[in-house]
């Protein structure tokens, strides 16, 4: 059974800072993986979506890689603004079953 | 501009109703699902629809049922058999069901109450 974790669970950090989320996932038959950004009682916001075959992909300030065999996504923020606070959430595709599956995301918060 | 509209934003419901949360989409997409987020979890998904009248369910779609009569709608009525309704509801919408994955769009979802 595919499972996403995503660590940390929270974040804090002063504005300006770099910083990267972590996402695993137990199954590395993946056919994408994707990251999206929910600010508090909205919907998801699609940020980066990176293919099976490809290594990363890059959105402004936003870098998303993927490393399948290690079943590894890390999203990096340069930069980082209070804009930028939200939580941030990552979902593997499984193509044999047309599902995507949500990590619980991570809490970040820029202060000024 | 192109997107996904549920509504109502907020939604209250009484012991032993049904209601049903409405989601819209005129990105001309074949696929649409529904997903159920609670605080601190991952969303999960109750039922997807690849296509037009047709559709699957998810992994908690126990006291809930859905309609794909049109490509642009999936509504879903959240009946009284679903014991623990209050939750956060999405809707998603792709441009396939099957193969390969372009992406979902998301609604701004609709908070459920029961009250």
């Amino acid at each position: 059974k595919q499972e996403v974790t995503q660590i940390p669970a929270a974040l804090s950090v002063p504005e300006g800072e770099n910083l990267v989320l972590n996402c695993s996932f137990t199954d590395s038959a993946i056919y994408n993986l994707q990251w999206f950004r929910q600010d508090p009682g909205k919907g998801l916001t699609s940020l980066l979506l990176i293919q099976s075959s490809q290594r990363e992909q890059t959105s402004g300030r936003l870098n998303a890689s993927l490393d399948k065999s290690s079943g590894r996504s890390t999203l990096y923020i340069a930069a980082s603004q209070p804009g930028d606070s939200a939580t941030y959430l990552c979902a593997v595709f499984l193509g044999g079953y047309n599902k995507l599956i949500f990590g619980a995301g991570t809490r970040l918060a820029v202060h000024p | 501009d192109g997107g996904i509209t549920q509504s109502p934003k907020y939604l209250f419901r009484k012991e032993g109703q049904n209601v049903t949360l409405s989601c819209e989409q005129n990105l001309n997409h074949d696929a649409m699902y529904w997903y159920r987020q609670d605080p601190g979890q991952g969303l999960r998904l109750i039922y997807y629809s690849q296509i037009v009248n047709d559709f699957q369910k998810g992994d908690i779609a126990e006291g809930y049922s859905v309609s794909r009569e049109k490509k642009e709608s999936f509504p879903l009525t959240v009946t009284s058999a679903q014991k623990n309704p209050t939750a956060f509801y999405l809707c998603a919408s792709s441009i396939s069901g099957t193969g390969n994955n372009y992406g979902y769009t998301f609604g701004s979802g609709t908070r459920l109450t029961v009250v």
